[in-house]
């Protein structure tokens, strides 16, 4: 268990709806990042944040959002859904992360979200 | 972040030491070497990473050649439940850097009885 929570485990939505997925971080953790795996596409960095601020963006498409809160859980909002956006979708947390400098990331199990 | 070069598939035998390599020949004197591993669609696992010396812990050692442009990652006595893909990531770690992980397509180490 890496203390990394992550809420639904899976989720069956039809395209052009909207989901948010939720991440609780580690206890004391910082930083939230944001993941998604696809079949093809192997894993993929979408977004980071850091007590609260983005810190680093990846290929996140535009119909994708997210947030960090006061206490630090993250929600990543995927909304006009298409079939292309099944995925694994993973957060994962760390001490670091922002400007004191880096330290490993722990990974929750994942949001397995399927798109018909 | 510099590229690393992981060979796709390996095997190995239950109980008998596990040698993975990476290839990081671009890596620069602050890029840290990083490995976890994803079993089966679970969260990718933090194992090990270390900087120039080597490192070791309760699930595995890590070797870093002398010029940094390799490394190594070493599960002493291998079992059926090592079987997983595993990553060589390299990563800056400072302060002005985020603490992002690029993915590469990684190991996939096949562990048999």
């Amino acid at each position: 268990d890496s203390g990394v929570t992550q809420t639904p485990k899976h989720l069956i939505t039809a395209t052009g709806q909207r989901v948010t997925l939720r991440c609780s971080p580690r206890s004391g953790d910082l930083s939230v990042y944001w993941y998604q795996q696809s079949l093809d596409q192997g894993l993929q960095f979408l977004i980071q944040y850091y007590n609260g601020e983005e810190r680093a963006k990846g290929n996140i498409l535009e119909r994708f959002s997210a947030q960090q809160f006061p206490d630090l859980h993250s929600e990543l909002n995927l909304s006009s859904l298409e079939l292309g956006d099944s995925a694994l979708y993973f957060c994962a947390s760390s001490v670091g992360g922002g400007p004191a400098g880096n330290t490993e990331a722990f990974f929750g199990q994942g949001t397995r979200l399927t798109v018909v | 972040d510099a590229k690393t070069t992981q060979p796709p598939s390996m095997d190995c035998a239950e109980g008998r030491a596990a040698n993975l390599p990476c290839n990081h020949s671009t890596i620069s004197g602050n890029e840290y070497v990083y490995w976890y591993r994803q079993i089966h669609s679970q969260g990718p696992q933090y194992i090990i990473h270390g900087l120039k010396n080597n490192e070791t812990n309760e699930m595995a050692s890590l070797i870093i050649t002398e010029d940094r442009k390799s490394s190594t990652l070493i599960l002493p006595h291998a079992t059926l439940r090592d079987t997983a893909v595993y990553y060589c990531i390299v990563r800056v770690d400072g302060s002005s850097n985020t603490g992002k992980l690029i993915f590469g397509q990684g190991t996939t180490l096949q562990v048999k009885p």
